[in-house]
């Protein structure tokens, strides 16, 4: 089952903050994020395992709920490199299945 | 470097014409992966390979085939069945393919994009 991403895509200004959201219908192992620039390939963000995780990349952090099966990525201080389509990737209780990807949300952050 | 490498990076194909995409990594990576892109769609699971000789369909596997002769190569091969081909298809690698794979971080090729004429 695919993950929900909200929102589905978000405008900033540099310096600004955002959250994006993940939330799965089912009990999970793990969440991923990624982030991919326009015609580039996705790059790794940071992966969180236990329920209320913190865990951080830059000015980049993200929690992990397990018990709402939600996970969320906070943005600070946004600048121009933090532009392009984040994607959650979650796999389920069991540890032992693929990745399921949400249909992303796209950020774009402007001068 | 230790990468994925991905060809051809844009692919042209005739209605009816099965095409194969190349993925390689020398990461020494146990598991591949392969995606298929659409906007707005995020990234769905084709097939994915956690040991040689051996892979399983995600979801989307039909009109794809795949084989892992080698640890190295995981080729895609888009067949004329599939009915709407066209997309951009990304190949993954992760450390290993059992056990907590969901635990393991994928590590992504820079895409194939193919347009069906």
């Amino acid at each position: 089952q695919q993950p929900v991403q909200s929102p589905q895509a978000v405008i900033l200004r540099e310096g600004e903050d955002a959250v994006i959201n993940c939330s799965s219908s089912k009990a999970l192992y793990s969440v991923h994020w990624y982030r991919q620039k326009h015609g580039e390939a996705p790059v790794f963000l940071m992966i969180l395992l236990k329920g209320g995780e913190q865990k951080g990349h830059e000015k980049i952090s993200a929690s992990f709920n397990e018990k709402k099966q939600q996970s969320s990525l906070y943005l600070t201080a946004s600048q121009l490199s933090y532009s392009g389509t984040y994607f959650c990737g979650t796999a389920p209780q069991g540890g032992s299945e693929k990745l399921v990807f949400g249909k992303g949300t796209k950020l774009t952050v402007n001068p | 470097d230790g990468g994925i490498t991905q060809s051809p990076k844009y692919l042209f194909r005739k209605e009816g014409q099965n095409v194969t995409l190349s993925c390689e990594q020398n990461l020494n990576h146990d598991a591949m992966y392969w995606y298929r892109q659409d906007p707005g769609q995020g990234l769905r699971l084709i097939y994915y390979s956690q040991i040689v000789n051996d892979f399983q369909k995600g979801d989307i596997a039909e009109g794809y085939s795949v084989s892992r002769e080698k640890k190295e190569s995981f080729p895609l091969t888009v067949t004329s069945a599939q009915k709407n081909p066209t997309a951009f298809y990304l190949c993954a690698s992760s450390v290993a393919g059992t056990g907590a794979a969901g635990a393991n971080v994928l590590t992504f090729g820079a895409g194939s994009r193919l347009t069906v004429l």
